[in-house]
């Protein structure tokens, strides 16, 4: 079965710091997997995604993701964080056989202090 | 360019009341289309998803249903709501699996 798991509900740091958010999954194949941020109040946008080929993937505002296959996980970084980056955070898989489905993982609260 | 317009952007219903709720998608033919649910502040549950006009599967049952009556458009409706039906219902395109997916700026139901 897939499943994506963000296991931090919540993060806080400081302007200036570097970011990292985990993200593990679980399926059987190998997957397609996304990063989306969505501000207060607003949808969702697309941050990068990584589906075959360079592990390391970067994005817009800056933002790269890296795939690990050997742990199943695909973190979302970027340095310095700025606090315009407080968001919640949304890793997500689609698996080449799964009709489909997006499965998205739980979110994780961003806060950056000024 | 795409883009994508829900319809919509809030609304305040009655629980036992219809509702409708609409999604049109301009600048791409033939688009995966795709209804989500996020309640507050919450994770997002995929509802329905089209690959093609008049084809809608289910993914998970909340007493909701979704037709596609034109390619452009992904329609999610329901005779009587339920207050578990508040949130936040978000639609979104896709060119194809794996793609990116681009999501509307969504509406938002309160029901009570």
């Amino acid at each position: 079965a897939q499943s994506v798991d963000q296991p931090d509900a919540h993060v806080t740091l400081s302007e200036g710091a570097s970011l990292e958010l985990r993200c593990s999954y679980s399926y059987s194949a190998a997957p397609y997997l996304f990063w989306y941020v969505q501000y207060p109040g607003q949808s969702l946008q697309f941050l990068l995604k990584y589906i075959t080929g360079d592990t390391v993937v970067k994005g817009t505002k800056g933002f790269e993701a890296e795939f690990r296959k050997s742990n199943s996980s695909f973190n979302l970084k970027k340095s310095p964080a700025h606090w315009s980056d407080s968001a919640k955070y949304f890793c997500a898989l689609e698996g080449p056989n799964s009709n489909n489905r997006i499965f998205f993982g739980d979110g994780t609260q961003l806060v950056v202090k000024p | 360019a795409q883009t994508i317009h829900q319809w919509p952007v809030a609304e305040i219903k009655a629980v036992g009341s219809p509702l409708s709720l609409g999604c049109t998608i301009k600048g791409k033919s033939s688009p995966n289309l795709y209804w989500y649910w996020q309640a507050t502040g919450g994770t997002l549950q995929q509802l329905f998803y089209s690959i093609t006009v008049g084809q809608v599967e289910s993914v998970v049952q909340l007493n909701l249903s979704a037709s596609r009556p034109k390619d452009d458009q992904f329609i999610l409706s329901t005779e009587k709501l339920l207050l578990s039906h508040s949130g936040f219902y978000l639609c979104a395109w896709s060119q194809q699996s794996n793609s990116d997916y681009t999501f509307g700026s969504g509406t938002r139901l309160l029901v009570i």
